[in-house]
């Protein structure tokens, strides 16, 4: 079966733009969760989706958001891109939200200039 | 909230020796610990996971071990091998069952190093 598909691998943006990251899990998960990974922070959790609701949120600033659509695909936004932000973003999906069953996508790696 | 602390940060070992990962967690109502591989430009991979009503598990080469009274728990991988090289994740969540989960929490990651 598929994995999980982050789009796009790569990205370059301004500081002051925005960018939409793009994750479409595995087939029958309902559950995306979004995480951060610098070399300096390791992962940390941005949101997670679940059924088309956000069921949890880590502490990030509200530049970031996030949504998910019918079909569970999901993606998340950041606003007034700042050169702090430079990481890649991964997210993962399980079928029931319950992080046993995590697989992870391939991340999407945002460089801000 | 639950904090994971991880140790070492840098591992290298020879070929054929064992390596001893630990990992420390904050919350003791943490009750599920997954151990991660990420090699080098790709994505995480669950490799070994334990829950808090066992103390131990065993993969072939791979071994997890939890002490829920001192609140840490380790990764051992014995017999290493050049391919084990990557980094290496442990974290924490609590499974809720109906009621949900919290998200992982990860340790900053051990970079594994195997020399051949």
């Amino acid at each position: 079966k598929a994995g999980v598909t982050q789009t796009p691998r790569y990205l370059i943006k301004t500081r002051g733009q925005q960018v939409t990251l793009s994750c479409s899990p595995i087939s029958g998960h309902r559950s995306v969760s979004w995480y951060q990974q610098t070399p300096g922070q390791g992962l940390q959790f941005l949101f997670e989706y679940f059924s088309e609701t956000q069921r949890n949120k880590g502490n990030f600033p509200g530049r970031f958001s996030g949504r998910q659509f019918s079909n569970s695909r999901s993606e998340m936004n950041v606003s007034t891109l700042e050169l702090g932000d430079s990481a890649l973003y991964l997210c993962a999906s399980s079928r029931t939200g319950a992080p046993v069953g995590y697989t992870f996508g391939s991340g999407t790696r945002l460089t801000v200039v | 909230g639950e904090n994971v602390e991880q140790h070492p940060s840098t591992l290298s070992v020879q070929e054929g020796d064992s390596a001893v990962i630990k990992c420390t967690y904050s919350d003791s109502a943490s009750n599920y610990f997954p151990w991660y591989k990420q090699e080098l430009g790709k994505r995480p991979q669950l490799i070994i996971d334990i829950r808090s009503n066992v103390g131990e598990k065993k993969d072939q080469r791979i071994a997890v071990t939890l002490n829920k009274t001192a609140k840490h728990f380790s990764l051992h991988i014995t017999e290493t091998q050049p391919e084990d090289s990557a980094v290496y994740f442990c974290a924490a969540s609590k499974e809720l069952g109906n009621s949900g989960n919290t998200p992982l929490v990860f340790g900053k990651g051990t970079r594994l190093s195997v020399i051949a």
